[in-house]
């Protein structure tokens, strides 16, 4: 596609219940990020992949929350248990390049809600 | 560890007079420094990125950014501004050997016409 795309937009759910957000980079893109976005809030990275591997996963605020990648293009964020708190949008991005000097790409956000 | 810093939460500014939305930042190595607009409902959008090289970086929309190494700073500037400018503007940084991006809280623009 031409850019990141999310799905699903908006999701709804209850307290306790699991969430998979899903995320598909922009073709050619080896690396792909998550970040959390609270309202007022700038974006919080949660992990980074670069092909099918997590990178760094240092961003993960528990283990409630897991990210995969099989083969190296669409990833999915899991989170297990949803608590109010993590209520935000949720937002991928890819970058065509893996070096620190690359521009990321993002998408429009998933925005969780718990209720 | 890295941190951005964007000391104002809103910057109010009437069109056609020039923009500065200030950022400054903390990090190991070689900075690499971002700048992101988000309009309502909407991903963030790239706008310019400095590496190396002149401290003065060009970017869409006709926005522009000064590094300052002793300042360690990079503020976002545009001549003129325009009343579609108004959205919310993020600094990010990214350090040597790093790879995820650090943001700033973010600084909402306001252009009245």
């Amino acid at each position: 596609g031409a850019g990141v795309s999310q799905t699903p937009s908006n999701k709804v759910t209850e307290k306790g219940k699991y969430v998979e957000l899903r995320c598909d980079p922009i073709s050619g893109h080896t690396a792909l990020y998550w970040y959390r976005q609270s309202l007022g809030q700038g974006p919080e990275f949660l992990i980074y992949f670069q092909g099918t591997g997590a990178a760094d996963d240092s961003g993960l605020p528990n283990d409630r929350f897991f990210a995969v990648r099989p083969e190296g293009s669409v990833s999915t964020l899991k989170i297990q248990r949803t608590e109010r708190g993590d209520s935000a949008v949720y937002l991928c991005a890819s970058s065509l390049t893996s070096g620190t000097t690359g521009e990321l790409f993002f998408g429009e956000g998933s925005r969780l809600t718990v209720l | 560890a890295q941190s951005v810093a964007q000391p104002e939460d809103q910057v109010n500014v009437a069109e056609g007079n020039p923009l500065t939305v200030k950022c400054t930042y903390s990090v190991s190595g070689n900075p690499y420094l971002f700048w992101y607009v988000q309009y309502p409902n909407r991903g963030l959008q790239f706008l310019l990125k400095y590496i190396t090289g002149d401290n003065l970086v060009k970017g869409s929309y006709g926005f522009e950014a000064e590094f300052n190494k002793s300042q360690t700073s990079f503020h976002l500037k545009k001549p003129s501004a325009l009343v579609s400018d108004s959205a919310l503007y993020f600094c990010a940084v990214r350090g040597t050997g790093r790879r995820a991006l650090t943001f700033g809280s973010g600084t909402r623009l306001q252009v009245q016409p």
